[in-house]
């Protein structure tokens, strides 16, 4: 079983959908969790953090539910712009080891 | 500030050649990482240092992959021979030392694609 797990996709959303991912862990030490963000040939950028109770950013939010061991990337009224590939990734407990997951590829169709 | 630098940002080599590629972390950053990307997966970690010592390199070939990071700043990963299977984007991220009141992010250079012929 791989330590983080994402449906790979592809999702094609129109445009001012609304758009939902989620992300499993194997780990249950895992001690963080973010999503990044990584467009056709560039490198993974940072999107947002994950935090237990859950946080917001614009449109973006982001769920943690550690009991079940997933993560969640909810994107409202979502925009051409958010056409990328988008990875799940967990932190390890003492070692700080950075696991990405496969990534799951949307386009956001007009 | 400067991000992560790397470099060549392209490389064609023939199988069994061998090739380096350089890395230097955002300053301050005592965490480096290696990852190996190919076509269509998510980045595979190959080794982790923290300062100059290796935190994690249990997903590194070791019979062909090596790296080095002698000063705790800058840092190399060497493949020698190359197969034709090492066609990938190799990315080097840093980040800062995680402490339980900040959540630390890594930040990715722009990577080198390497093409194995």
């Amino acid at each position: 079983r791989k330590e983080v797990e994402q449906d790979p996709g592809p999702f094609n959303v129109p445009e001012g959908a609304t758009v939902a991912f989620n992300c499993t862990y194997s780990n249950s030490a895992s001690q963080s969790f973010f999503w990044y963000r990584q467009d056709c040939r560039k490198e993974p950028k940072l999107l947002m953090s994950v935090y237990s109770s859950g946080n917001e950013d614009g449109r973006f939010t982001a769920q943690l539910n550690r009991a079940s061991q997933y993560i969640s990337l909810l994107i409202r009224d979502s925009k051409l712009s958010d056409s990328a590939t988008y990875l799940c990734v967990a932190r390890g407990f003492g070692n700080e080891k950075l696991t990405f997951g496969t990534g799951t590829r949307l386009t956001i169709i007009p | 500030e400067a991000g992560v630098a790397q470099s060549p940002r392209y490389k064609i080599i023939e199988k069994r050649q061998s090739v380096a590629f350089w890395c230097n972390p955002i300053s301050g950053h005592a965490t480096l990482y290696w990852y190996q990307q190919i076509l269509g997966q998510g980045p595979k970690l190959l080794i982790q240092f923290q300062n100059n010592g290796v935190v994690d390199d249990s997903q590194l070939p070791k019979d062909r992959f090596s790296a080095e990071r002698l000063k705790g700043v800058d840092s190399t990963l060497k493949i020698q021979p190359a197969k034709l299977e090492d066609s990938a984007v190799y990315l080097c991220a840093s980040s800062l030392v995680f402490t339980a009141k900040v959540n630390t992010e890594a930040f990715f250079g722009q990577g080198t694609r390497l093409t194995v012929v």
